[in-house]
């Protein structure tokens, strides 16, 4: 199927445990970026992608690692999850990076740090 | 720096309702662009509409308006005869002609009640 895959959609896990967001687009997109949302705060920037191998930091990175090896995929990992990192995590792309882009969102994965 | 206010948190209207989703914005480049998403409860981010800076004309489709005013730094959302269906967060987001599409600034969004 066309369009952004993230998995898992829902998760649970430990502090202190390793966790990967899975995130897959379909439309060779150049650009890709991992956003956290939470309430009250909007949708805020954790990390993007403007091809493979180029990642930088967005708002939040802190705690956060990404990767990307292959232009279709952008992993999210939280090395040591945190309870203030229970969130909704969205993976987005845009096929450039100007300003007029339009951002394409995956589902969402919610993810809960006990 | 940009900004992006949504001032209402909450919007709760009955059905049938016109309800108008305020967003006001800051920014400092000269061209610029103005998104509206729509969060329905199942959760995924639906891109509603863009704008650009230089074009001020009010845009309408089907129950859906938008209210463009350079000189009050204002995009507000429209939706006449409201339908349950419309129940949502709606975001307003700002981004700058150079600014990286996924570096958007987003208001921290409206959320829409409607009442059957």
């Amino acid at each position: 199927d066309a369009g952004i895959t993230q998995s898992p959609r829902y998760k649970i896990t430990e502090t202190g445990r390793q966790v990967t967001l899975m995130c897959h687009q379909t439309w060779s997109h150049s650009y890709m970026f991992w956003y956290r949302q939470d309430l009250g705060h909007g949708l805020r920037l954790i990390y993007y992608s403007a091809a493979a191998d180029i990642t930088d930091k967005g708002e939040v990175p802190d705690g956060y690692v990404v990767s990307r090896s292959k232009t279709e995929n952008f992993p999210l990992t939280l090395e040591s999850a945190t309870r203030s990192q229970t969130s909704v995590y969205f993976c987005a792309s845009s096929e450039y990076s100007s300003g007029a882009n339009v951002l394409t969102f995956g589902a969402g994965s919610r993810l809960t740090v006990l | 720096a940009q900004k992006v206010t949504q001032a209402q948190t909450e919007i709760s209207v009955v059905e049938k309702e016109d309800v108008t989703l305020d967003c006001v914005y800051e920014t400092r480049d000269t061209t610029y662009y103005l998104f509206w998403y729509k969060q329905p409860p199942s959760g995924e981010l639906v891109f509603l509409i863009r704008r650009n800076s230089f074009d001020e004309q009010n845009e309408i489709s089907g129950r859906y308006s938008w209210n463009f005013q350079k000189s009050t730094s204002s995009f507000n959302f429209t939706i006449t005869a409201s339908q349950v269906v419309d129940s949502a967060v709606y975001f307003c987001a700002l981004s700058g002609l150079n600014t990286n599409a996924g570096k958007s600034t987003f208001g921290d969004g409206t959320t829409l009640t409607v009442k059957p």
